[in-house]
């Protein structure tokens, strides 16, 4: 059982420079996050998705782009990469129902030089 | 608006000492509270949480957390620290309503031999 799988697991990018990062699980569920970790900052929720084909704003949405064109699947892109954007990010989904755990992918860290 | 106060970013105790790790939390009307687990370049676990009933919750690792309400507090504790628990720790929130668990900045915890 894979759980929530993210790829790359780490990736180093030039200023102005776009990627993508995919998220899948296979649990079936209908919602799915995308955090951002920093030292001293938890985690800030930057987009999420309560099923397939939505997507909503998080905290600190600017500069990222999110699709969920399948429930299984959902990505986050950086269209023009900037250093402030150096990061480990996390991807978690969970069931419905507002006392359901995340579960958590083991985190991309991006580096942008 | 919710919030969550983990006081303390760093907290050091001895192995087999009592482990206490503080969590405040601001919500209009009364959350689900969880407490999760990073070990180094790993997602986030759960730890153990609160949804309603009895306000002691145990958790995994011999962890457990009170929920009291006239405090606002989630306290995380253990009676024996092992070495074993070195991590950080992030205590978060959800209001019923809402898709979004908030996250406070967390606490990393060391273990002294």
């Amino acid at each position: 059982n894979a759980g929530v799988t993210q790829t790359p697991k780490f990736r180093v990018l030039k200023t102005g420079q776009s990627m993508t990062l995919l998220c899948a699980q296979d649990m079936n569920h209908e919602y799915m996050y995308w955090y951002r970790q920093d030292p001293g900052m938890g985690l800030r929720l930057i987009h999420y998705s309560v099923g397939e084909g939505t997507t909503a704003k998080g905290e600190v949405p600017d500069g990222y782009n999110v699709s969920r064109l399948k429930k299984q699947n959902f990505l986050l892109g950086l269209e023009s990469a900037a250093p402030s954007q150096t990061s480990v990010y996390f991807c978690a989904s969970r069931m419905t129902g507002a006392n359901s755990p995340l579960h958590f992918g083991n985190g991309t860290r991006l580096t942008v030089t | 608006a919710q919030s969550v106060t983990q006081l303390g970013s760093h907290v050091s105790v001895s192995e087999g000492a009592l482990v206490l790790l503080r969590c405040n939390y601001s919500s209009s009307v009364p959350p689900y509270l969880f407490w999760y687990v990073q070990y180094p370049n790993q997602g986030l676990q759960l730890l153990l949480k609160y949804t309603t009933g009895a306000t002691l919750v145990k958790g995994i690792n011999g962890f457990e957390a009170e929920f009291k309400k006239s405090e606002t507090s989630f306290h995380l504790t253990k009676p024996s620290a092992h070495m074993s628990d070195a991590a950080e720790y992030f205590c978060a929130v959800q209001e019923d309503s809402s898709y979004k668990l908030i996250f406070g900045s967390g606490t990393r915890l060391l273990v002294r031999p």
